[in-house]
């Protein structure tokens, strides 16, 4: 079954520096988001990415956040300046209409700002 | 816009009894129904999905949902709890091919 990868697992970094949190999405799927989780939380939507550029973002995806597909096969998210309320584990999905595996969150990057 | 209620933060069964996890859903068009699994400091895995097909839905480890539209809901059965299904489970709903909207979660906790 094909599969959403994030890389990497975990990453601690330091208040104020930036990140970039990678995922590879299923490669005929065409909608990617992210969502992040923290710690004890519900799963809450960040933003949405169809035909290169954002369709959706909550009101958590603030001017720190940005994502970019560089190239045919990965998809980012870069937080400018931690924040120790960053502190989270963040999902990449991607999903199609065409596809039936559907809705496929990735295993997620748990970021520990510091 | 698209919500998700669980009922009950907290549900405990004895091994081999039934698993009933509730969720009720709010979306102003037909649905998309989905339930995942988290095991402790893991991802999220999807058990089930309803798509607009068969109103049971059934998924991996035994798990079933039936999708009610009378009752707008779409709660989570298992006929006999085991010692694995210990987990948190969460219930979310999607208005077609955007975002998904997750409940609070169901933590499980399964009783020898």
């Amino acid at each position: 079954e094909p599969e959403v990868t994030q890389t990497p697992s975990h990453q601690v970094t330091q208040m104020g520096q930036e990140v970039i949190l990678r995922c590879v999405p299923i490669s005929n799927h065409l909608y990617f988001y992210w969502y992040r989780q923290i710690l004890g939380q519900k799963v809450e939507f960040l933003v949405s990415f169809y035909n290169n550029e954002i369709s959706e973002k909550s009101e958590i995806f603030d001017d720190q956040f940005s994502v970019e597909r560089p190239d045919g096969s990965n998809f980012t998210l870069k937080i400018r300046s931690t924040k120790l309320e960053d502190s989270a584990m963040y999902f990449c999905a991607s999903s199609t209409p065409q596809d039936e595996y559907g809705y496929t969150f990735g295993s997620g990057t748990r970021l520990t700002v510091v | 816009a698209q919500s998700v209620t669980q009922l009950g933060s907290h549900v405990s069964v004895s091994e081999g009894a039934l698993v009933l996890l509730r969720c009720n859903y709010s979306s102003s068009v037909p649905p998309y129904l989905f339930w995942y699994v988290q095991y402790p400091n893991q991802g999220l895995q999807l058990l089930l999905k309803y798509t607009s097909a068969a109103t049971l839905v059934k998924g991996i480890n035994g798990f079933e949902a039936e999708f009610k539209k009378s009752e707008t809901s779409f709660h989570l059965t298992k006929p006999s709890a085991h010692m694995s299904d210990a987990a948190e489970y969460f219930c979310a709903v999607s208005e077609g091919y955007q975002k998904v909207t997750f409940g609070t979660g169901t933590k499980l906790q399964v009783i020898p």
